[in-house]
């Protein structure tokens, strides 16, 4: 069965720390992984990952993908209070168009 | 341009009643997909719908359902609720299929089952 699991599941930060977010994943037929922001209701997108070591990096978000350890990270540098969310994982495989998601790591930044 | 709209934003209902929650994606999208979401379970994907067709279907009973009309508005029922149905259900729309298509996610309708 299709799976995606996040670490840690909880973390709580200083302002300015960098954080790791952790995702693997056992999917047949992977298409893509995708990351996204969930601050009250409505996920935000962050990135999209289809090949491995491509960094693809916002501001001070960045992500990569390894598919051939199946796991991919998400680096937050300098992190702010406004970075505090859910961040969640999902993972699309190439036979189906439904997003697999994690359960998604709970991120507090405190001043 | 007009995100995704989910209504309503909050219901309460009671074991046993049914209800129906509405997504209208973003205009020109035709494929809505459903999730819901759960403290413990995260994301679960309930179905996918494309062109007024049902794509996928996740793995929940058949007292969720589903449909898409025409204009790509989507409706999801759920009958006979239970305690366990209370979650925070999702919908998101994207353009079409395929790789590299991002999906948009509208604000989602919380539903309480008492």
């Amino acid at each position: 069965e299709d799976k995606v699991v996040q670490s840690p599941l909880s973390l709580v930060v200083h302002e300015g720390d960098t954080v790791t977010l952790n995702c693997s994943y056992e999917v047949t037929n992977f298409r893509s992984l995708l990351w996204y922001k969930q601050e009250k209701k409505a996920p935000t997108f962050l990135f999209m990952l289809t090949s491995s070591g491509i960094e693809k990096k916002s501001g001070r978000l960045s992500s990569i993908l390894d598919k051939k350890e199946l796991f991919s990270i998400l680096n937050i540098t300098a992190t702010q209070t406004g970075d505090s969310a859910i961040y969640l994982c999902a993972v699309e495989a190439t036979n189906t168009d439904k997003l697999i998601f994690g359960t998604g790591t709970r991120l507090q930044v405190f001043p | 341009k007009a995100g995704v709209t989910q209504t309503p934003r909050y219901l309460i209902k009671t074991r046993g009643q049914q209800v129906t929650l509405s997504c209208s994606p973003i205009s020109g999208h035709r494929s809505v997909s459903w999730y819901q979401q759960t403290p413990g379970q995260g994301l679960q994907f309930l179905f996918e719908y494309f062109s007024e067709t049902q794509r996928n279907k996740g793995n929940f009973p058949g007292r969720f359902s589903g449909r898409q009309f025409s204009n790509s508005r989507s409706e999801m029922n759920v009958s006979t609720l239970e305690l366990g149905d209370s979650a925070l259900y999702l919908c998101a729309s994207r353009s079409s299929l395929g790789q590299g298509v991002q999906a948009f996610f509208g604000q989602g309708t919380r539903l309480t089952v008492v």
